[in-house]
């Protein structure tokens, strides 16, 4: 069965500091991997994405996230985290059809 | 390309009312999915069209939710007799299709929902 966990359901980090953001997910065969962030009352923006090739992925916003098939992982990192980061992120795997989506991550950003 | 569109963004009705949602996707895309969204929750997918076809349905829409797709190109969302639980966020996106779109979904600002 498909599943995605992201067992950090908030994150508080201070500007400036590094973040690290986790995905673990369950998928029967290669898996397309989503990062999305959201907004309060906003729907869902791409953030990045891996359908296969170099397993380090450049998103927008300087984000990046790292495959590694052998953890089932696919974590979201950014070296310096801005205020207009604090958000809802959330993990996605799909297939060739729907997305299933992980319960979220609310990331916190102190001044 | 104007994004995803939809229509409205808040819906306030009373139990056991209709409620219809509508969604744009954008222009060039075949696809397009409607998700549901509840509070604390990533979004859960309902069901997608490819073009007009409505080719798969999720064990969550019940027989009072039914999407429509007429001309392949904006869509409908209707939710008959709603229910408290219907209270969500519902949201539309869609994608190319294309082989090389490796299912790239586009989201709308969505529509919040709420039963009184």
């Amino acid at each position: 069965a498909q599943s995605v966990t992201q067992p950090d359901i908030h994150i508080t980090v201070s500007e400036g500091a590094s973040l690290e953001l986790r995905c673990n997910y369950s998928y029967g065969a290669t898996p397309y991997l989503f990062w999305y962030v959201q907004s309060p009352g906003q729907g869902l923006q791409l953030l990045l994405k891996y359908f296969s090739g170099d397993t380090l992925v450049q998103g927008i916003k300087g984000f990046e996230a790292e495959f590694k098939r052998s953890q089932s992982s696919f974590n979201l990192r950014k070296p310096s985290v801005h205020w207009s980061d604090a958000a809802e992120y959330f993990c996605a795997v799909g297939g060739a059809n729907n997305l299933f989506f992980g319960t979220g991550t609310r990331l916190t950003v102190i001044p | 390309d104007t994004g995803v569109s939809q229509d409205p963004r808040h819906k306030i009705t009373k139990r056991g009312q209709n409620v219809t949602f509508r969604c744009d996707p954008i222009s060039e895309h075949n696809r397009l999915y409607w998700y549901r969204q509840t509070l604390g929750q990533g979004p859960e997918f309902l069901t997608y069209f490819q073009n007009e076809a409505q080719l798969e349905k999720s064990r969550l829409l019940s027989d009072r939710f039914s999407a429509e797709r007429p001309k392949g190109s904006f869509s409908t969302l209707e939710i008959q007799r709603t229910e408290q639980g219907d209270s969500a966020m519902y949201l539309c996106a869609s994608s190319s299709g294309g082989p090389r779109s490796y299912n790239e979904q586009f989201f709308g600002p969505g529509t919040r929902l709420t039963v009184l």
